[in-house]
């Protein structure tokens, strides 16, 4: 089986502080891992992705995470956090022999208190 | 360039009533995924289309359910006999391929609620 825990449901920050965003997956195969952001009324967009090249990822907004198989996470960072990092973000793998669906983790809501 | 539209962005119906939504995608992007987001939850799986033909409809939760996509590019999801259950908020997404490692680009959403 598949799948993707976000550890804490909900994150606050103080603005320039630290953003780290935990995401842990498990799978039988070597996974794709996507980081997506949902502001109030909008679509998902996407942070970054990991496809198995190097295993720091640096995306949109200086957001970037890191893929470590040993701990089977894709935590995001930020070092300082901004008034607009304020949203719902989503851990997702996509997995090799499958192609097609994206498995979400049940997101986690960021705030950042000025 | 234009996003994937979703249209309506709201829709209210009552038990029992036919639905469609509509969901229209990046030009040139063959593959097409439906996802349901329910309150407090991320994004799950309903069906994926490469082309015309529905490659994968394993997440749909039963025969209600229906979508097509006849001419490759606009996309209808159908619901039969409403429940209230089937309130939530249903995403469309599309990517240039249907690669494990493609990109899916996400519509605002239509927010279906059955009183």
């Amino acid at each position: 089986a598949q799948s993707v825990t976000q550890l804490g449901s909900h994150v606050s920050v103080s603005e320039g502080a630290l953003v780290l965003l935990r995401c842990n997956y498990s799978s039988s195969v070597p996974p794709y891992l996507f980081w997506y952001v949902q502001y109030p009324n909008q679509g998902l967009q996407l942070l970054l992705k990991y496809t198995s090249a190097a295993t720091l990822v640096k995306g949109i907004n200086g957001f970037e995470a890191e893929f470590k198989k040993s701990e089977t996470s894709f935590h995001l960072t930020k070092p300082s956090a901004h008034m607009s990092d304020a949203a719902e973000y989503f851990c997702a793998v996509s997995l090799s022999n499958t192609g097609n669906q994206f498995y979400f983790g049940t997101g986690t809501s960021l705030t950042v208190i000025p | 360039g234009a996003g994937v539209s979703q249209t309506p962005s709201n829709k209210v119906t009552e038990k029992g009533k036919y639905v469609e939504l509509r969901c229209d995608p990046i030009s040139g992007h063959t593959a097409l995924y439906w996802y349901r987001q329910s309150l407090g939850q991320g994004p799950e799986f309903l069906i994926y289309f490469q082309g015309t033909g529905a490659a994968d409809d394993s997440g749909l939760p039963n025969d209600r359910f229906f979508a097509v996509r006849p001419e490759g590019s606009v996309s209808t999801l159908k619901i039969q006999r409403t429940e209230r259950g089937d309130s939530a908020m249903y995403l469309c997404a599309s990517s240039l391929a249907s690669g494990s490692t493609d990109t899916q680009y996400f519509g605002p959403g239509t927010r279906l609620t059955v009183l």
